[in-house]
């Protein structure tokens, strides 16, 4: 079955630790983006690529980091220069060319700094 | 900016009731409207998508509506039942400062309860 396989599914950081999300997608779709989801505050746009080799900023990249090296994966960075990073993290893709589909999400990762 | 608030916050009703959530958006200028579930802790699934051209969806014992031009939807639940019990997210997909790849702006979220 196609779908978005995200691991891990919990996460513990350190304080000053990079630490690497995974999003990895089967569904053939060229445009992938990652979410951070806070209590209270609703979802907001990290990342986004639409192709291979390119990747935009959205409403909150400091802190963050990706690369898409491969039409699949989107892994996303925590670095140590994000200063609240826990929260619920989600992987999305969609098609680029057809703005009339959908967007398919992941299970998604909790990211807990101790 | 597009901005997209839900009401209610939150919601608890009894079994069999059936129920209206929600949604309304700033900007009309949208190419569809999606409605997400989430149960606790875990990622988001679809449950209807609306188009900019259509007026309402239905999957089942769910029915949304859209009207673009005063920035409302609409998700029905009908004989509600506990399995229903979740947060409920409306998202829409809209141009985003020239890019082709569209944007997609959520609201808070309605929690709701259904109690047997």
């Amino acid at each position: 079955d196609g779908g978005i396989t995200q691991s891990p599914k919990y996460l513990f950081r350190k304080e000053g630790q990079n630490v690497t999300l995974s999003c990895e997608q089967n569904l053939n779709h060229d445009a992938m983006y990652w979410y951070r989801q806070d209590p209270g505050q609703g979802l907001r746009l990290i990342y986004y690529s639409q192709i291979v080799n390119d990747f935009q900023k959205g409403d909150i990249a400091e802190g963050y980091s990706v690369s898409r090296e491969k039409k699949e994966s989107f892994p996303l960075t925590v670095t140590s220069a994000q200063k609240n990073p826990t929260a619920f993290y989600l992987c999305a893709s969609s098609t680029r060319l057809a703005l009339n589909y959908g967007y398919t999400f992941g299970s998604g990762t909790r990211l807990t700094v101790v | 900016k597009q901005e997209v608030t839900q009401i209610p916050a939150a919601l608890s009703v009894p079994e069999g009731e059936n129920l209206v959530l929600n949604c309304s958006f700033t900007d009309s200028a949208i190419y569809n409207l999606q409605w997400f579930r989430q149960d606790p802790g875990k990622g988001l699934t679809s449950l209807l998508l609306i188009q900019s051209s259509q007026r309402e969806q239905t999957s089942g014992r769910l029915n949304a509506s859209l009207d673009k031009s005063s920035g409302r939807s609409t998700l029905y639940i009908a004989a509600s039942q506990p399995g229903d019990s979740a947060t409920y997210l409306c998202a829409v997909r809209h141009n985003a400062g020239g890019t082709s790849y569209g944007k997609l702006t959520f609201g808070q979220g309605t929690i709701l309860t259904v109690h047997p």
